[in-house]
């Protein structure tokens, strides 16, 4: 059973292009949440989404963030216009629903911006 | 402000060595407490749920506790594998859905 998937790995962007991070759920799981790791800081929640919904995007920068996780296919994370300050990690994690909570994660993505 | 707090920040241990990592928090409404393992370049890999207090797990060298404050991760005669940063979540209500809040994390290092 394969676990979670993000795609790329690594992103090099030059400040003002735009970003798309991918993720694929675990089999079977229909949440998936989205979280950024700075270096030395501990992971921050961004948004969580189910198919075509998002249900919480509390974390999620008010301007150039969005996220979506439609009906067909995995779930994506894009920044417009990147700027040096969005240099991170950025993990994905999916669980089966509420009445599992425990989150599995992904290798991540890590973005540097130029 | 709900709030987690791991320490220490860093542990540096010999072979054989076993110690305890600490989890505090505050928040309202917790559902769970998780502890995970992240690896240098990789995503936290998945440890232990604990949902009520007096709750303990365990796993090979590893064995979490939780109170109504804290959790603690004890790690007995910790081998250099066992290096890695060891990473807290609660899960909390908010805002009628439930949100994970990580710690800083414990950065292990064992020495053979």
């Amino acid at each position: 059973n394969a676990g979670v998937m993000q795609n790329p790995r690594h992103l090099v962007r030059r400040r003002g292009q735009e970003a798309r991070l991918r993720c694929s759920p675990m089999k079977g799981h229909s949440h998936v949440y989205w979280y950024r790791q700075l270096p030395e800081e501990g992971l921050k929640f961004m948004v969580y989404l189910q198919k075509e919904n998002i249900i919480d995007e509390s974390g999620m920068p008010k301007e150039r963030f969005s996220a979506e996780f439609p009906k067909e296919g995995p779930s994506i994370l894009r920044i417009q216009q990147v700027v040096r300050g969005d240099s991170a990690a950025y993990f994905c994690a999916s669980s089966p629903g509420l009445a599992e909570e425990t989150q599995y994660f992904g290798p991540g993505t890590r973005l540097l911006v130029l | 402000e709900d709030q987690v707090t791991q320490s220490p920040e860093a542990l540096r241990l010999q072979e054989g060595e076993s110690s305890s990592l600490n989890c505090s928090y505050t928040v309202s409404g917790l559902r769970g407490l998780f502890w995970y393992r992240q690896d240098p370049g990789k995503g936290p890999e998945f440890l232990f749920t604990l949902y009520s207090a007096g709750e303990e797990k365990e796993k090979e060298r590893l064995k979490a506790t939780l109170t109504k404050k804290e959790s603690f991760l004890h790690i007995t005669a910790p081998k250099p594998e066992d290096s890695a940063t060891y990473l807290c979540a609660v899960q909390a209500q908010s805002s009628g859905t439930y949100k994970y809040i990580f710690g800083t994390g414990t950065r292990l290092k064992v020495l053979a």
